[in-house]
């Protein structure tokens, strides 16, 4: 069973500060990952989404990805309360067909506090 | 723009009961999936439709079926609700089945099987 594993938290930052979100995945053939942010009773929202190794910046967000050591960060810098909801991580695995069938980590809460 | 609209949004069923979830997106997506949400699971898919006329198993079809009615309508049907299928249930789209799109979701259901 391919799987995706974050920490769940909470992580507490303060406001200003930047958070710092992981995630490791199992499936070494794995193409693209996506971080989705999700407020409590609410959908998940997709934030960005990376598929090669490196750094992505959108705004105050930079996903990182190092595929050789099987793990994806979001870094948000300038935290706001207004940030805090559970970030979910996804991995689209090795295709099968070439269909598209995210993966989900369970997520990880954050809390920013002023 | 509606983007992905199920319904209902709520649901108490009784053990035995069934039910249909309704599912439909107006963006001209391919692809369409059912997920369902539980508290340190994460999301797992249970069926998903790569495209209009084909339907496929994921990681938790058992207890459910479903039906793609038409390029813009993905529905979810419990035959005989159980006490484990309570959940939130969130349906999604994607415009093609290709690695690099993440989901649209739907704002989900709320189910308790009693």
């Amino acid at each position: 069973q391919k799987e995706v594993e974050q920490n769940s938290g909470p992580l507490s930052v303060p406001e200003g500060a930047i958070a710092s979100l992981n995630c490791t995945y199992s499936d070494r053939g794995s193409q693209s990952f996506f971080w989705y942010r999700q407020y409590s009773g609410k959908s998940p929202e997709l934030i960005m989404f990376i598929y090669s190794n490196g750094d992505k910046e959108d705004g105050r967000f930079t996903a990182q990805l190092n595929k050789a050591s099987q793990y994806v960060s979001l870094l948000i810098r300038d935290s706001q309360p207004s940030d805090s909801a559970t970030y979910l991580c996804a991995v689209n695995p090795l295709v099968s067909g070439g269909y598209n069938k995210l993966i989900f980590g369970a997520g990880t809460r954050l809390a920013v506090h002023p | 723009n509606a983007g992905v609209t199920q319904t209902p949004k709520f649901q108490v069923l009784k053990t035995g009961q069934s039910m249909t979830l309704q599912c439909a997106q107006d963006m001209n997506h391919n692809s369409m999936y059912w997920y369902r949400q539980d508290p340190g699971m994460g999301l797992r898919l249970i069926y998903y439709s790569a495209s209009e006329g084909t339907t496929d198993k994921g990681e938790v079809p058992n207890g459910y079926n479903v039906s793609r009615l038409n390029k813009r309508e993905f529905s979810l049907r419990l035959e005989s609700a159980a006490p484990s299928q309570t959940s939130v249930y969130f349906c999604a789209s994607t415009p093609l089945s290709g690695e690099v799109y993440g989901y649209t979701f739907g704002s989900g259901t709320r189910l308790t099987v009693v």
